[in-house]
């Protein structure tokens, strides 16, 4: 199966200010996938990420809150921006290996303060 | 309702003890069905897969049952190192691959 590397791990941010997320995969995908996981809750998928066009959101979550770049098949970066303590949370991102599974990355958290 | 769900727990069994988890989903569409293990501060990774014959892997056996849309999970001889949280993750079929998680059970397995 695929090898993300995710980073930060973890990092603490002002509100007001902006973080970007990086997941580096050791092959090349199609779709990457990036979730959100709050506090004692199970993953929210925040959007798909396709290589050459725009990213997929889902409901709630919106382009200029959580831009998000997919320059390669192998990269992608998720922005978290105008950070607020409710955007606390782990970030992961995620993508499909073989048939059936999926791969996470080892997530990164996040406290706004 | 929720897309997935499932009871939080937590299971608080002993060592060597059998236990089930079940769950439940909404969108009869649904293609395909994981269960998945997250550990304390760890990325989720996947347990099994779950098919419509049923399937086992060694102490576990995952169930599905398409015309009650529920699916169960199954752990025999519980071990220590079996202590995490279960998570039912459902692929609504909606495109994208997407997933869509339960809230996850939470088992304790004690000596």
């Amino acid at each position: 199966s695929a090898v993300i590397s995710q980073k930060p791990s973890r990092d603490i941010c002002q509100r007001g200010t902006s973080l970007t997320i990086q997941c580096q995969v050791d092959s090349q995908v199609t779709m990457m996938f990036w979730y959100r996981q709050q506090p004692g809750q199970s993953l929210t998928l925040i959007a798909t990420a396709n290589q050459g066009s725009e990213a997929t959101y889902e409901s709630g979550f919106v382009i200029d809150k959580f831009p998000i770049s997919r320059p390669n098949l192998t990269f992608s970066t998720l922005t978290v921006s105008n950070m607020s303590p409710e955007d606390s949370s782990i970030y992961l991102c995620s993508v499909k290996t073989g048939q059936y599974g999926y791969t996470f990355g080892s997530g990164t958290r996040l406290t706004v303060v | 309702r929720k897309e997935v769900e499932q009871d939080p727990g937590p299971f608080n069994v002993p060592e060597g003890a059998t236990v089930a988890f079940n769950c439940t989903y909404s969108n009869s569409a649904s293609q395909s069905f994981f269960w998945y293990r997250q550990d304390c501060r760890k990325e989720p990774k996947l347990l099994m897969s779950v098919y419509s014959s049923g399937n086992e892997d060694g102490r576990f056996t995952a169930q599905l049952n398409r015309a009650s849309q529920y699916i169960s999970l199954l752990i025999r001889d519980s071990k220590l190192s079996d202590s995490a949280t279960y998570l039912c993750v459902v692929n609504p079929g909606t495109g994208f691959q997407k997933l869509v998680f339960g809230t996850g059970t939470r088992l304790l397995v004690s000596p």
